[in-house]
């Protein structure tokens, strides 16, 4: 297995509090992502990060903001969480950004996060 | 705006019987397709992929046909076990510029394969 560890595993929230879910690898990877995974949805990419303090917003970035600090770790931060947030986040990483060329996404195991 | 279509979205094979599930996408631009695997409780694991180049690609028992003209791929489970039970996620990508790229799933297809 990569070796990306996804903290907290499961959250339970208020709304209007803020949550940092934590994403630290081993691997070295330079590319990192967030991802929530809805029932017929499937999995929406949140943001991405293609090295130390580079990151971009993917397709449903709103309520949402990241950092990248360090090779190893990519925080995401929700500022002031909503029902609507409720979801399983799940980090990723690549070893380059053009999946064509390496062939895979790694998952970490996911965060399961309820904002009541 | 980039879309990947994936049906069915639940599916019920027997054993040993094949299991199909179909993607289609609008943007010419994606030049690299996965199928991804899930079990519950678990992030997904690549399971196959291939690129617009080729017609079909075949691992063990999963092959990909790829359609380029009518922009379509499917993944082909042949004889189905119990333990491929899981959801599967096809994808498309594209290098978006800058060295960065953006991987867009599929909702999903719920496969249960009944002894």
């Amino acid at each position: 297995d990569a070796g990306i560890t996804q903290s907290p595993r499961h959250k339970v929230t208020e709304t209007g509090t803020p949550v940092t879910l934590r994403c630290h690898q081993t691997e070295n990877h330079r590319y990192m992502y967030w991802y929530r995974q809805d029932p017929g949805h499937g999995l929406r990419l949140i943001h991405y990060s293609y090295g130390v303090k580079d990151t971009d917003k993917g397709e449903v970035s709103d309520g949402y903001s990241v950092s990248r600090s360090k090779t190893e770790d990519f925080l995401l931060t929700l500022e002031s969480a909503t029902s609507s947030q409720t979801s399983v986040y799940f980090c990723a990483i690549s070893q380059t950004g053009r999946l064509a060329s390496t062939g895979e996404l790694f998952f970490g195991e996911g965060s399961r996060l309820t904002v009541l | 705006q980039q879309q990947v279509k994936q049906s069915p979205q639940s599916l019920i094979v027997q054993k040993g019987g094949i299991s199909i599930i179909n993607c289609a996408y609008e943007n010419t631009a994606f030049d690299y397709f996965p199928w991804y695997q899930q079990f519950p409780g678990k992030g997904p694991a690549l399971l196959i992929a291939i690129r617009p180049d080729v017609s079909e690609k075949k691992e063990g028992r999963f092959t990909i046909s790829f359609n380029k003209s009518a922009k379509q791929f499917s993944l082909h489970i042949m004889d189905s076990q119990p333990g491929d039970s899981a959801t599967y996620f096809c994808a498309a990508s594209t290098n978006s510029g800058a060295g960065s790229y953006q991987l867009t799933f599929g909702k999903g297809t719920k496969l249960s394969v009944i002894p």
